[in-house]
């Protein structure tokens, strides 16, 4: 059964600063979503990472996948305060649609 | 293009009562999917419809049910409501097809409060 750990589960970081959030799943996951959750709203999809070595990046978000490692990495350059949020990672397994979903990283960017 | 919509946002119910929460996917998608979002669990698999006809369940007890309509309109119903049911209840509405991926979005959720 695949399990998802993300750590940090809090992060309070400056703005300018770099940081990176970290997700490991314990089973072969057939792809690696990246979810953005303001409070007391909905999900918000950021990436999807499908092959060892994909790299995306939006912004000032970076997501990386190693499936050898069976980790991904969410980096975050040069925090601003609109990016503060809980960030989920999620994978999924077999060709099944379940998302399993990591507890999330609560990221709050000080001034 | 209209995005994932669930009705009600909002919702209060007491112990031992039924609710019924519905979701309506974007137009185009045909599966459907529900979450549980608490603070002890996180975000929880519920159960997913594809065409009507449930492909994929979570470890939930029996009281929680769910149906898909022939227009892709989905329902979860939550019988003999307990306090631990509060919860968002998120539904994901995906296209599905031959990509090797489908990306799920996500509607707003509705709220349940069990008192």
């Amino acid at each position: 059964e695949l399990k998802v750990e993300q750590n940090p589960l809090f992060l309070s970081m400056q703005e300018g600063k770099n940081y990176t959030i970290y997700c490991n799943y314990s089973t072969t996951s057939d792809r690696l979503y990246w979810y953005r959750q303001d409070p007391g709203k909905s999900l918000e999809s950021l990436f999807v990472l499908l092959s060892n070595g994909a790299v995306k990046q939006e912004g000032r978000l970076m997501a990386s996948l190693d499936t050898k490692a069976r980790l991904s990495t969410l980096h975050i350059t040069a925090a601003v305060h609109d990016l503060s949020a809980t960030y989920f990672c999620a994978g999924a397994q077999g060709g099944s649609e379940k998302l399993v979903f990591g507890k999330g990283t609560k990221l709050t960017v000080n001034p | 293009k209209a995005g994932v919509t669930q009705t009600p946002r909002y919702l209060i119910k007491t112990r031992g009562q039924q609710v019924t929460l519905s979701c309506s996917p974007i137009s185009g998608h045909r599966s459907v999917s529900w979450y549980q979002q608490t603070p002890g669990q996180g975000l929880q698999f519920l159960f997913e419809y594809f065409s009507e006809t449930q492909r994929n369940k979570g470890n939930f007890p029996g009281r929680f049910s769910g149906r898909q309509f022939s227009n892709s309109r989905s329902e979860m119903n939550v019988s003999t409501l307990e306090l631990g049911d509060s919860a968002l209840y998120l539904c994901a509405s995906m296209r599905t097809g031959l990509s090797s991926y489908n990306e799920q979005f996500f509607g707003p959720g509705t709220r349940l409060t069990v008192l």
